[in-house]
């Protein structure tokens, strides 16, 4: 079954240090989405990405990160200057499209846990 | 606005007995309404999903959750609750238009031997 990987799996960083955080959708999807956990809360949406541009973003999403479809493959999440209240698990996921006929599914990734010191 | 309410942060069954965890929603338009389970160290696994077809929806692993608009509910069940079931299970709200999903806060299911 096909799969949208992350790496790293986990990442320690210090605050204030750039981080980037990478996916591989699922290779016929069209949309791509970021969505970070902090421990114990819930999951909050952070970007939808399609057709090589951000279609939607949260308040969370701020100046400090940014996505990025470099090649036909990687999908990415960089954080500019991290702050502590950046650690969190950040989870990839894609959908192969949206729409009136019908919602789209995301398929999600294991995530990327964030550390920030 | 969307958005899910999970009733209960935690539920404790014993093996072999029925599962029932919690969902309302609230949504402007008509809903997409999904459950996703998030096992220890593990993605967000898709259960089930309603998108205006069929109110009972069958999904994987003998989950299964009932729409029912009059009740803004969406909730998830399994008549028989099994060792591998013990996980984090999360209701999910969307537009068929939209590509933002709104997550409830989760619900821990513990299943005792």
């Amino acid at each position: 079954e096909p799969e949208v990987t992350q790496t790293p799996s986990h990442q320690v960083t210090q605050m204030g240090q750039e981080v980037i955080l990478r996916c591989v959708p699922i290779s016929n999807h069209l949309y791509f989405y970021w969505y970070r956990q902090i421990l114990g809360q819930k999951v909050e949406f952070l970007v939808s990405f399609y057709n090589n541009e951000i279609s939607e973003k949260s308040e969370i999403f701020d100046d400090q990160f940014s996505v990025e479809r470099p090649d036909g493959s990687n999908f990415t999440l960089k954080i500019r200057s991290t702050k502590l209240e950046d650690s969190a698990m950040y989870f990839c996921a894609s959908s192969p499209s949206t729409g009136p006929s019908g919602a789209n599914v995301l398929t999600f990734g294991a995530g990327s846990r964030l550390t920030v010191l | 606005a969307q958005s899910v309410t999970q009733l209960d942060s935690h539920v404790s069954v014993s093996e072999g007995t029925p599962v029932l965890l919690r969902c309302n929603y609230s949504s402007s338009y008509s809903p997409s309404l999904f459950w996703y389970v998030q096992h220890p160290n593990k993605g967000l696994q898709l259960l089930l999903k309603y998108t205006s077809a069929a109110t009972l929806v069958k999904g994987i692993n003998g989950f299964e959750a009932e729409f029912k608009k009059s009740e803004t509910s969406f909730h998830l069940t399994k008549p028989s609750a099994h060792m591998s079931d013990a996980a984090e299970y999360f209701c999910v709200v969307t537009l068929n238009t939209g590509n933002q999903f709104y997550f409830g806060t989760g619900t821990s299911l513990t299943v005792i031997p």
